[in-house]
């Protein structure tokens, strides 16, 4: 079965410390990952996706095929990154492209 | 110059009653999304059409009925409302039937409360 786990409902950081979203998927296909994010108030929007293999924002993911995980990275958290963050599996396995969703981590950078 | 835009932004209905909820995108995309997110924040697909034409239909109760009058917009409607219907309903749009260089672009969500 496809499915995308966020373990942490709620992360808190302090300013400065490192950051880091876990995203496991179970996928027995060519798995292809991305991650969104919605700020406060703000529309969900595409933070980065795994074949583009870039940082966005600071944050950087590694797509871990070993431990089916994508979790998302940043050396040093702002607070500007406090938002929702959705991990993402998008497969084509119904004949059409779909994305599974995760169940979002609440990220908190405290001042 | 908004890209998906949602209408209402804001729902409040009583239980039984048939309600609409109407998404545009001004993108030029051919294929346009329906998805819900609960209480607990889990965002769950629940309709897709790509030029008009159905192609994704999760498990979703046949009260819910998604139309498509062009490609530029998706249309949700929702017969008989039930209190688990509460959510926030998000429409969203991608430039093809999807794939790992298409991202998909989200509306600003319609949050319905059935009471």
């Amino acid at each position: 079965a496809q499915r995308v786990t966020q373990p942490e409902k709620l992360l808190s950081v302090f300013k400065g410390a490192p950051v880091e979203l876990k995203c496991n998927y179970s996928y027995s296909g060519s798995p292809e990952l991305f991650w969104y994010v919605q700020y406060s108030r703000q529309r969900l929007q595409l933070l980065l996706r795994h074949i583009s293999r870039e940082s966005i924002k600071g944050f950087t993911a590694d797509l871990n095929k070993g431990e089916t995980s994508f979790h998302l990275k940043k050396p040093f958290a702002q607070e500007e990154d406090s938002a929702m963050y959705y991990c993402a599996l998008g497969n084509r396995d119904s004949g059409t492209y779909k994305y599974i969703f995760g169940t979002g981590t609440r990220l908190k950078v405290l001042a | 110059d908004t890209a998906v835009s949602q209408t209402p932004k804001y729902l409040v209905t009583q239980m039984g009653n048939d309600k609409s909820i109407k998404c545009e995108q001004n993108l030029g995309h051919d294929t346009m999304y329906w998805y819900k997110q609960d209480s607990k924040k889990f965002l769950k697909i629940m309709f897709s059409y790509n030029n008009k034409e159905l192609i994704i239909n999760e498990t979703v109760p046949n009260r819910f009925s998604p139309k498509s009058p062009d490609k530029a917009h998706l249309n949700l409607h929702i017969n008989s409302l039930e209190l688990g219907d509460s959510a926030v309903y998000f429409c969203a749009s991608s430039q093809a039937s999807g794939g790992a260089s298409y991202e998909q672009y989200f509306g600003p969500g319609t949050r319905l409360t059935v009471t």
